[in-house]
């Protein structure tokens, strides 16, 4: 069983289109994550939901927008896509507070924007 | 706050050789820190981690030593394969709520 599954792997589309990515843990955790991969391979944290509450919202343009419906699920929705969202997205679970465990994420989805 | 900085990239090692991979990191008390890895087209997995002062973390031949007397968590391994290939994330935990990675270290290892 994946413990952290994002859908789609792959998602192209067009300038000022609307999609959604979807992530689904079943690892029990309290917190669920999304992070931006650019193509350097830098790593940035987007957002950040704790058992359906919003705890960490980075400076992100307000065209994405973070959903969770159940501590298990954190969807993303992104608004009028530009060219430069054109990244990996990747989600990501743990506990809250677990400064230990580390993080469980998934396989990612790239998004590229034409 | 909490930062990493990262021996900056690519590296590229033949074979057999020996790897270090430099993180030194900034941080409020002694925080636990990571490495993680991401394998080609793959998301990020936990490679080893310590979680106090003079800890080692080990896993698969990897090995990373907690040193608060320089600030560092340098990732070694005696002897690297092609498997190895992959970039590498030194990462520490920023306050309770996130994890801060360094910027990577791509590895290329050479047959």
């Amino acid at each position: 069983d994946t413990a952290v599954s994002q859908t789609p792997k792959y998602l192209v589309t067009q300038m000022g289109n609307d999609k959604s990515i979807k992530c689904e843990q079943n690892l029990g955790h309290d917190t669920m994550y999304w992070y931006k991969q650019d193509s350097k391979k830098f790593l940035k944290i987007m957002f950040s939901y704790n058992n359906k509450e919003l705890i960490i919202n980075e400076t992100v343009p307000n065209r994405f927008s973070p959903k969770s419906p159940d501590k298990a699920h954190l969807n993303l929705h992104i608004n009028s896509l530009e060219l430069g969202d054109s990244a990996v997205y990747f989600c990501a679970s743990s506990h809250l507070n677990d400064r230990v465990g580390g993080y469980t994420f998934g396989s990612g989805t790239r998004l590229t924007v034409v | 706050g909490n930062s990493v900085t990262q021996m900056e990239g690519p590296v590229t090692l033949s074979e057999e050789a020996f790897l270090t991979i430099n993180c030194t990191y900034t941080a409020t008390g002694y925080p636990s820190l990571f490495w993680y890895v991401q394998y080609p087209g793959e998301g990020l997995q936990l490679l080893l981690k310590a979680t106090k002062a003079d800890d080692k973390g080990s896993n698969k031949g990897f090995e990373a030593t907690y040193r608060k007397e320089t600030t560092s968590f340098h990732l070694e391994k005696g002897s690297v394969q092609v498997s190895d290939s992959a970039v590498y994330f030194c990462a520490l935990p920023f306050g309770n709520e996130k994890l801060t990675f360094g910027t990577g270290t791509r590895l290329t290892i050479i047959p």
